[in-house]
């Protein structure tokens, strides 16, 4: 089945350490995103990418980092200089120049 | 930039009901709109998707609405059903560029 999977669902982190979350996707999809979700606030676009080797800044990038190295995959590394990266992460991808945008079920990292 | 807002931001309704979920954007110059749904710790399902061209989409017991000149988007959902709760989330794509703006979500409950 074609779709976008997201690894780990669940992730504990220490104050101080990176993490990468894991995003692949098997759409033949040229964009990728990732967006943050914090409870009572939409969606925010931290990274997104439209081709390989390319990806440009969202509106909160600050404290992340991303690769797009191969189609398929864009993961996204916390790091330690974001001050509150407790959140539920969600990637997503499209076709480049159309509108339908699809979803993986999400990861939720928790700093403890 | 785009803003894009969802009202109410919850809402509670008996089994059977039809009910309108409110979407509005603050530039219509937008390229489509986007209705997703949301259940709880999972990622966004895509429903409907209107190109800026087209007045409506349907989709069996769901029917979406676009009117540009007014910024204003509906989602009419007939004869509610229990399993239809959840939160869903408006979606609208600019011309320029390859962004998506969401608005923060309405929480629907279909009580039984």
């Amino acid at each position: 089945d074609g779709g976008i999977t997201q690894s780990p669902k669940y992730l504990f982190r220490k104050e101080g350490q990176n993490v990468t979350l894991s995003c692949e996707q098997n759409l033949n999809h040229d964009a990728m995103y990732w967006y943050r979700q914090d409870p009572g606030q939409g969606l925010r676009l931290i990274y997104y990418s439209q081709i390989v080797n390319d990806f440009q800044k969202g509106d909160i990038a600050e404290g992340y980092s991303v690769s797009r190295e191969k189609k398929e995959s864009f993961p996204l590394t916390v790091t330690s200089a974001q001050k509150n990266p407790t959140a539920f992460y969600l990637c997503a991808s499209s076709i480049a120049g159309q509108g339908l945008l699809f979803f993986g079920e999400g990861s939720r990292l928790t700093v403890l | 930039k785009q803003e894009v807002t969802q009202i109410p931001a919850a809402l509670s309704v008996p089994e059977g009901e039809n009910l309108v979920l409110n979407c509005s954007f603050t530039d219509s110059a937008i390229y489509n709109l986007q209705w997703f749904r949301q259940d709880p710790g999972k990622g966004l399902t895509s429903l409907l998707l209107i190109q800026s061209s087209q007045r409506e989409q349907t989709s069996g017991r769901l029917n979406a609405s676009l009117d540009k000149s007014s910024g204003r988007s509906t989602l009419y959902i007939a004869a509610s059903q229990p399993g239809d709760s959840a939160t869903y989330l408006c979606a609208v794509r600019v011309n320029t560029g390859n962004q998506f703006y969401f608005g923060t979500g309405t929480s629907l409950t279909v009580i039984p």
